[in-house]
């Protein structure tokens, strides 16, 4: 079956660090890859998205590059800020009439001042 | 922006007790999804549910739950007996007629007594 397995958290950042959460999947086919964002009290909002291999999703200043020969999904971004500070998920979807998401765990970012 | 809402918030209830989580799907989506996520666990897929009938379903969907469209607005999910494991955040998603994406409402905290 599918799964998604992403670094447990909780991860603590001082602001304009570099961050990278790691994301491992397992799936049939060809899977969608997806990253996940859930800020304090507030649903899952898509972060961005990759379809393909080689694919490099992006949004808000996060990227995420599609790896099939390392089955990955890293979640980077260059410099983060107070704002970023949220529950980040990795999830993927393999089609074929089937769109249920698979998650992983969930890790939670804070970002200091 | 159209949003997901999800009520309650948060249900407190006795092992045994029926409870239902009511959803609101964003108005012209077609397809309504269930996940829960048990605290430190994964979000895991429940159930999902077009054209007024359940399109998939995973194991922890028994026949202790159950899902309804009632009125063509609320996607509610039932909980006949709840047992103490049914703790948990659920989520409600949805998505429209040309798109993959699942909007994902803030989610209702079941605990159970």
């Amino acid at each position: 079956g599918n799964s998604v397995t992403q670094m447990e958290g909780p991860v603590t950042l001082s602001e304009e660090a570099f961050l990278t959460i790691n994301c491992t999947y397992t799936a049939t086919g060809y899977p969608s890859l997806f990253w996940y964002v859930q800020y304090p009290g507030e649903g899952l909002q898509l972060l961005l998205k990759a379809t393909k291999a080689d694919d490099k999703g992006s949004n808000k200043g996060f990227e995420a590059t599609y790896r099939k020969e390392t089955t990955s999904f890293h979640l980077e971004k260059g410099s983060v800020q107070v704002s970023d500070s949220a529950v980040y998920f990795c999830a993927l979807y393999s089609g074929a009439g089937s769109y249920q998401l698979t998650f992983g765990k969930g890790t939670k970012l804070s970002v200091i001042p | 922006e159209p949003e997901v809402t999800q009520t309650p918030s948060h249900q407190v209830t006795q092992m045994g007790q029926e409870v239902i989580l009511r959803c609101v799907p964003i108005s012209n989506h077609l397809y309504f999804y269930w996940y829960r996520q048990i605290l430190g666990q994964k979000v895991e897929f429940l159930v999902s549910f077009y054209n007024n009938e359940i399109s998939e379903k995973s194991e922890i969907f028994d026949d202790q739950f159950s899902v309804e469209r009632p009125d063509g607005s609320n996607f509610t999910l039932k909980i006949r007996s709840t047992k103490l494991e049914d703790s948990a955040m659920y989520f409600c998603a949805s998505v429209g007629a040309f798109s993959y994406e699942q909007y994902f409402g803030p989610g209702t905290r079941l605990t159970v007594t």
